[in-house]
């Protein structure tokens, strides 16, 4: 079982609509949870992070936890083409100190026009 | 501009040779990441840096690989005979504290012929 894991899609959604990305973390001990999103041939870029369970929004984006069933989500309202990117969940792991990313293998996301 | 840099961005290299990739962080942090991405997968974790020590490093970075950062500022990664396995995205990382958010540079993307 990978640490953290992605459907690598490719998801494809309409433009305008909303677009929902999923993520299961293996060790519970995980205390940071973050969204990246990455164009091809870029580097990651943030886009969210949060720490406790519940919901964070960010203009179009809203991101979920909930550490009892170990699950990140992020939702991305009224879809863009600019939207496309594969998109990243990195999970800080709870039993190192040092912040170290694991990240899953990632979500590729198309947004139609 | 204040963000990460690394330098090169591209490298080919013949299969053999020793190369050197440079990392300059946001100034003031003091924690510094190496991740490496290969097609298709998420960023993995190689090494992490708080100021000039380095306090963790994965079995992923074989004794062929070597990284400094000696005055707590700039980073090299250093791949010694390289193969052609070590193609890749290097990406460097950095944060104020862990678990802080990381922010990436634009990679080097090696390529071994």
């Amino acid at each position: 079982q990978k640490e953290v894991e992605q459907n690598s899609g490719p998801l494809s959604v309409p433009e305008g609509a909303i677009a929902s990305l999923n993520c299961t973390y293996s060790d519970r001990g995980s205390q940071s949870f973050f969204w990246y999103r990455q164009y091809s041939g870029k580097s990651p870029e943030l886009i969210m992070s949060i720490y406790s369970n519940g919901d964070k929004e960010d203009g179009r984006f809203t991101a979920q936890l909930n550490k009892a069933s170990q699950y990140v989500s992020l939702l991305i309202r009224d879809s863009q083409p600019s939207d496309s990117a594969t998109y990243l969940c990195a999970v800080g792991r709870g039993s190192s100190n040092t912040g170290k990313l694991i990240f899953g293998q990632g979500t590729t996301l198309q947004v139609k026009p | 501009d204040t963000g990460v840099s690394q330098d090169p961005r591209h490298k080919i290299t013949k299969r053999g040779q020793n190369v050197t990739f440079r990392c300059d962080p946001i100034s003031e942090h003091n924690r510094l990441y190496w991740y490496r991405q290969t097609l298709g997968q998420g960023p993995e974790f190689l090494t992490y840096f708080q100021n000039e020590a380095q306090l963790e490093k994965s079995r992923l970075l074989s004794d062929r690989f070597s990284a400094e950062r000696p005055k707590g500022s700039f980073s090299t990664l250093e791949i010694q005979r390289t193969e052609q396995g070590d193609s890749a995205m290097y990406l460097c990382a950095s944060s104020l504290k862990g678990p802080d958010t990381q922010y990436f540079g634009p990679g080097t993307r090696l390529t071994v012929l």
